[in-house]
């Protein structure tokens, strides 16, 4: 059993639809939650860093975090072609040069 | 500002060969980190460095080695390549400190390493 998981996809949507991306998680200790986006041949690139459980925004992406489910979302309105990419959840105790990271969701756009 | 360089980006390499892979961090970040990301998976934790020093080590053989410079950069060093060390090594920076870190880790675009 991983600790953590990710729903594995492949994720294919129209523009313009509203995107949902989650992860599980079994280690009790992790405080730092993270969502990365990966296009093909890069590395991880940074979305969203959130502390502890709640929300938060940042333009058409929201991260959410519920520490006592264990469960952790991100979600993307009004998605582009431009989004699509693997996402990669991620997170860590206190430090996190030592984060788990999920499998990956691969996200398709269509225009 | 430039992020995290890493070199060099593609390695082709036989079994048994020795490996060194380079990485800057972002100017002002002490921490460096190094993953490796097998197709379709998520990147795996090999090791963390901050001030010249080791501060954990993932579940990989004593083959994988790294050290931190002083001027923070690093090298992840690949002894007896096996095929199965065929991955994307990351490496990535974080504002790490010795109290813990509230500063999320920056990835470099990999250096793509195929043992054949």
């Amino acid at each position: 059993q991983k600790e953590v998981e990710q729903d594995p996809g492949p994720l294919s949507v129209p523009e313009g639809a509203i995107v949902s991306l989650n992860c599980t998680y079994s280690n009790s200790a992790f405080q730092y939650f993270m969502w990365y986006r990966q296009y093909s041949r890069k590395g991880p690139e940074l979305l969203m860093y959130t502390y502890s459980s709640g929300n938060k925004e940042d333009g058409r992406f929201t991260a959410q975090v519920d520490k006592s489910s264990k469960y952790i979302s991100l979600f993307i309105r009004d998605s582009q072609p431009s989004d699509s990419a693997t996402y990669l959840c991620a997170m860590s105790d206190t430090n996190a040069g030592k984060s788990t990271f999920g499998d990956g969701t691969t996200l398709t756009v269509k225009p | 500002d430039a992020g995290v360089t890493q070199s060099p980006t593609h390695l082709i390499k036989t079994r048994g060969q020795h490996v060194t892979l380079r990485c800057s961090p972002i100017s002002g970040h002490k921490s460096v980190s190094w993953y490796q990301q097998v197709l379709g998976q998520g990147p795996q934790f090999i090791f963390q460095y901050y001030e010249k020093e080791e501060r954990g080590r993932g579940n990989f053989p004593d083959r994988f080695s790294a050290r931190q410079f002083p001027n923070y950069s690093s090298e992840l060093n690949v002894n007896a390549l096996l095929l199965g060390d065929s991955a994307l090594y990351l490496c990535a920076s974080s504002l790490f400190n010795r109290l813990g870190s509230d500063s999320p880790l920056h990835f470099g675009n990999g250096t793509r390493l195929t043992v054949t």
